[in-house]
């Protein structure tokens, strides 16, 4: 199973928006509502920012959105801020007989 | 809270062999499907391995599958990876992942991740 693509790198100035895309098949993200995201600070251990395309774990700023068209899911970080610099994962659900494919991740600079 | 503590790395010799073990707490663990994710250097994310709650299923990736074995405890809280004939390209940080459901045969999100454990396959 091919990892998911998703772009290297994305940047936005503060308070700005911006948009990392994650593109499967469908077998995978286009089969699937079963999108998940994960943001990992550098040394960290990554933590899950969004499940099932949509939706927010408690905790999670409503500043970060999911979506899906097709085989390409998207997160979308509205308001930048400078705590929001990291690395991006996505994953998806690709059937029961391969569990946990993840994007190749998208680097996040704010400016 | 929930806790997810990794422990057993460390430098191996190709070829050798390593048991990681994960201790959990704050909650049910016996009702839940646990992961193995690791991360070489600079690298991303790459599933490894999956255990249902009551331990009856696994999933292993084609990279790992006949020399690495998952496996529970759920009495003692902990989730083990048993690596033997180690590769260099094994060389990464693994991290114990709690799933969201008791099965591994649907969707699981990956919530929490433990702090990971640095395993080094080198001569």
């Amino acid at each position: 199973q091919s990892a998911l693509t998703q772009p290297p790198s994305a940047s936005g100035s503060p308070g700005q928006s911006v948009t990392i895309s994650c593109t499967g098949t469908s077998s995978d993200v286009g089969g699937y509502n079963y999108v998940s995201w994960y943001q990992q600070h550098p040394g960290k251990a990554p933590k899950l920012m969004i499940y099932e395309v949509s939706k927010r774990p408690s905790g999670v700023p409503d500043r970060f959105s999911g979506s899906k068209s097709g085989n390409t899911a998207s997160l979308t970080v509205s308001g930048l801020q400078a705590e929001d610099e990291a690395d991006y994962y996505c994953s998806s659900y690709a059937g029961s007989n391969n569990l946990g494919v993840f994007g190749t991740g998208t680097k996040v600079t704010v400016l | 809270e929930v806790q997810l503590v990794e422990s057993g790395g460390g430098l191996v010799q190709p070829g050798g062999s390593l048991r990681l073990s994960c201790s959990a707490s704050g909650f049910t663990f016996s009702s839940y499907a646990m992961h193995w994710v690791r991360q070489a250097p600079g690298k991303g994310l790459e599933y490894v391995s999956a255990i249902s709650s009551n331990g009856g299923s696994t999933y292993y990736a084609d990279s790992v599958k006949g020399r690495f074995t998952i496996s529970r405890d759920n009495s003692k809280n902990t989730l083990y990876l048993q690596m033997s004939s180690l590769r260099a390209e094994d060389t990464a940080v693994y991290y114990c992942v709690k799933g969201s459901s008791s099965t591994i045969l649907r969707y699981n999100w990956f919530d929490p991740w433990g702090q990971g454990t640095l395993v080094t396959v080198s001569s």
